[in-house]
């Protein structure tokens, strides 16, 4: 079945870390860019960052670069985020996603996972 | 605020066409990037329903269409149906903010 599975969200306190990953079966994993979406409660989607098949380059929203790192292990098709100094306002449902496109500009996302709840609070 | 401007509700009867706009500007949709939409349901996997403006993937009726025009997209739905209540959000891309961008996302309420 082609599925994306998200895993390792929880409650964690302002300035803490957390790693979230992404278990994808039933597709060729090593081919496509993968994404990590969120949406914090009352709120709608954000893009948050981006990983090429390859794992060659990586992209970030603004409100995440230099806290989060998104990488990928081809060989155990697991897409990762790591979140440090985790902020109040990161908190939100946190989905991983697969890439689709020719232009990277136009990729869009064609499969998505069921999210994983990262709360922040003290 | 969000870089797409998307009306926060929509609403219509069954069988009735309802249309959900999508505005950015020209470092983004008017910058020829392509349009993309998406059907939300809380707790759920957010489905892709249009790619590339007006493409609809296998599965998706044909109920579902989008279109593209200078700035602003639309998405159009015929023939409403109960279960098509849900939150609706365009995507693109945008070369000032290089990453992806979302529209704040619009609720459509079948009456």
């Amino acid at each position: 079945e082609v599925q994306l599975v998200e895993s390792g969200g929880g409650f964690v306190q302002p300035g803490g870390s957390l790693r979230l990953s992404c278990a994808a079966s039933g597709f060729t994993f090593s081919s496509y860019a993968m994404t990590w979406v969120r949406q914090a409660p009352g709120k709608g989607l954000e893009w948050v960052s981006t990983i090429t098949a390859s794992g060659s380059s990586t992209f970030y929203a603004d409100s995440v670069k230099g806290r989060f790192t998104i990488s990928r292990d081809n060989s155990k098709n697991t897409l990762y985020l790591q979140m440090n100094s985790l902020r109040v306002e990161d908190t939100a449902v946190y989905y991983c996603a697969k890439d689709k496109g020719l232009v990277f500009q136009n990729w869009h996302f064609d499969l998505w996972g069921r999210g994983t709840l990262v709360t922040v609070s003290s | 605020q969000s870089v797409l401007t998307q009306p926060p509700s929509v609403s219509g009867a069954p069988g009735q066409r309802v249309t959900i706009s999508c505005t950015g500007s020209s470092s983004n949709i008017g910058a020829d990037y392509d349009v993309h939409w998406y059907q939300h349901l809380p707790g759920t996997a957010p489905k892709l329903l249009i790619y590339a403006n007006s493409n609809r993937p296998s599965g998706v009726p044909d109920r579902f269409s989008g279109s593209k025009s200078g700035t602003s997209a639309s998405l159009a739905i015929t023939g409403l149906q109960a279960d098509d209540e849900a939150d609706y959000y365009c995507q693109s891309y945008d070369t000032s903010l290089t990453g992806w961008v979302f529209g704040g996302g619009t609720k459509l309420t079948v009456l």
